[in-house]
């Protein structure tokens, strides 16, 4: 049950597109179309995530359309497009296994410029 | 709407145990699988456990199995986590999540210290 890889930090300008990838095996990402990513404001006790892409490429309602998600391989992508200082955020995948179990990414913290 | 509230952290001694409850309103609770997730301090996502709808069914991290046993009662419409043979390591906020398309929903966490 590793941990999904995602690049520790990643940053943008506003008005820039930004694309996170979340890598795994074909176990977890590359067997299932189970991929999910959240977005968390703030990493201290009482921020709850927020689902913000599941199955790979679907939008929860009430989820900006700059969000999107893609999957080739064993590697999963979120993109935001039109980056604004409120996307400033923590996000994680997360993947179902062949184990039955669920697996999270390390988590990526995006820096709005 | 949703809401799902977490109960029961608290500090505890390694070695010891702890019981965490997670109070659900706002949809069928009986309908739904539902997670524990935990955060670290400053630390990332790790998925705990899972239980689907009826209880019949349950899932653990290979961290904790052995050690935690989740449960759900439909009629309170409460999730639980016992968390036995608590280690340092196991400190965190644990989250209950509700499980439709993805992690839909999420409690504010409740936090978990274990030390001496």
């Amino acid at each position: 049950q590793s941990a999904l890889t995602q690049p520790a930090s990643m940053s943008g300008s506003p008005g820039q597109s930004i694309t996170i990838s979340c890598t795994g095996t074909s176990s977890d990402v590359g067997g299932y179309n189970y991929v999910s990513w959240y977005q968390q404001h703030q990493q201290h006790p009482g921020k709850a995530p927020k689902l913000v892409i599941y199955e790979v490429t679907n939008r929860p309602s009430g989820v900006s359309y700059r969000f999107s998600g893609s999957k080739s391989g064993n590697t999963a992508s979120l993109t935001i497009s039109g980056l604004q200082a409120e996307d400033e955020a923590d996000y994680y995948c997360s993947s179902y296994t062949s184990s039955s179990t669920w697996v999270f990414g390390g988590g990526t913290k995006l820096t709005v410029l | 709407e949703v809401q799902l509230v977490e109960s029961g952290g608290g500090l505890v001694q390694p070695g010891g145990s702890l019981r965490l409850s997670c109070a659900a309103s706002g949809f069928t609770f009986s309908s739904n699988w539902m997670h524990w997730v935990r955060q670290a301090p400053g630390k990332g996502l790790v998925w705990v456990s899972r239980i689907n709808s009826d209880g019949s069914t349950t899932n653990y991290a290979d961290s904790v199995k052995g050690r935690f046993t989740i449960s759900r009662d439909n009629a309170k419409n409460t999730l639980y986590l016992q968390m036995n043979s608590l280690r340092a390591e196991d400190t965190a906020v644990y989250y209950c999540a509700r499980a439709y398309r993805g992690f839909d929903d999420w409690g504010q966490g409740t936090l978990v210290t274990v030390s001496s």
